[in-house]
């Protein structure tokens, strides 16, 4: 079966840093997405990354490797704001998007 | 209005009751999708239409019935639900839905309660 896994909650200091980790085993691999989803909102998208590495973009990068199935979220100089839920998700060989349950970050003062 | 609207944003209804969800994007996107999001569970897709084909049905059940009149609209036919549907539906647009395609667009959502 397909089965993406993400810590089910976190929680970090304002002005911090965090890493919010996405292991994966799916068939096939068509890319890994982050999306960001505040509480009553809808997700919003994050980040992409397709090779290994990492993809820089502000306070927030994207880390990948493949043959490990693996990827994180690292998010720097924490603010209120960035209290939401974080959303992993792989396009399999089919190119549907397989969701991990998400992981709700909460930043303390 | 920009981006993916969704009507209405919050619903109730009885088991017995036939009531319908309305997705719409502005992006110009080919392919649009419905999604289920029930607390601390992984989004479920429901239904992916390309160029107004359905081109997945993920084992739903009948009593969720999609449309796709064009590339821009996309409703979801409710009837005879039951307490356990109830969550949030999420629909998303993207460009196209192969491989080289970016990310999926959300709309806000519909927050539905089946009494």
């Amino acid at each position: 079966g397909q089965n993406i896994d993400q810590p089910t909650e976190m929680t970090a200091t304002e002005g911090a840093i965090v890493q919010i980790n996405c292991t994966y085993q799916t068939s096939g691999f068509n890319g890994l997405f982050w999306y960001q989803q505040h509480a009553g909102e809808a997700p919003t998208f994050l980040s992409y990354n397709v090779l290994d590495g990492l993809e820089e973009k502000g306070r927030f990068s994207s880390f990948l490797s493949r043959s490990k199935g693996y990827s994180y979220l690292l998010l720097k100089e924490l603010q209120m704001k960035d209290s939401a839920s974080y959303l992993c998700a792989v396009k399999d060989s089919n190119y549907q998007l397989i969701w991990g349950a998400g992981t709700k970050l909460i930043i303390k003062p | 209005e920009t981006g993916v609207t969704q009507t209405p944003r919050h619903l109730v209804m009885g088991m017995t009751n036939k009531k319908s969800l309305k997705c719409e994007q502005h992006l110009g996107h080919n392919a649009m999708y419905w999604y289920k999001q029930s607390a601390k569970k992984p989004l479920e897709l429901m239904f992916v239409y390309s160029l107004e084909e359905r081109v997945e049905n993920n084992s739903v059940p009948s009593r969720f019935s999609p449309e796709c009149p064009n590339s821009s609209h996309l409703f979801l036919h409710l009837h005879t639900l039951q307490p356990e549907d109830s969550a949030l539906y999420l629909c998303a647009s993207s460009q196209d839905i192969g491989a080289e395609v970016g990310e999926q667009f959300f709309g806000p959502g519909t927050r539905l309660t089946v009494l």
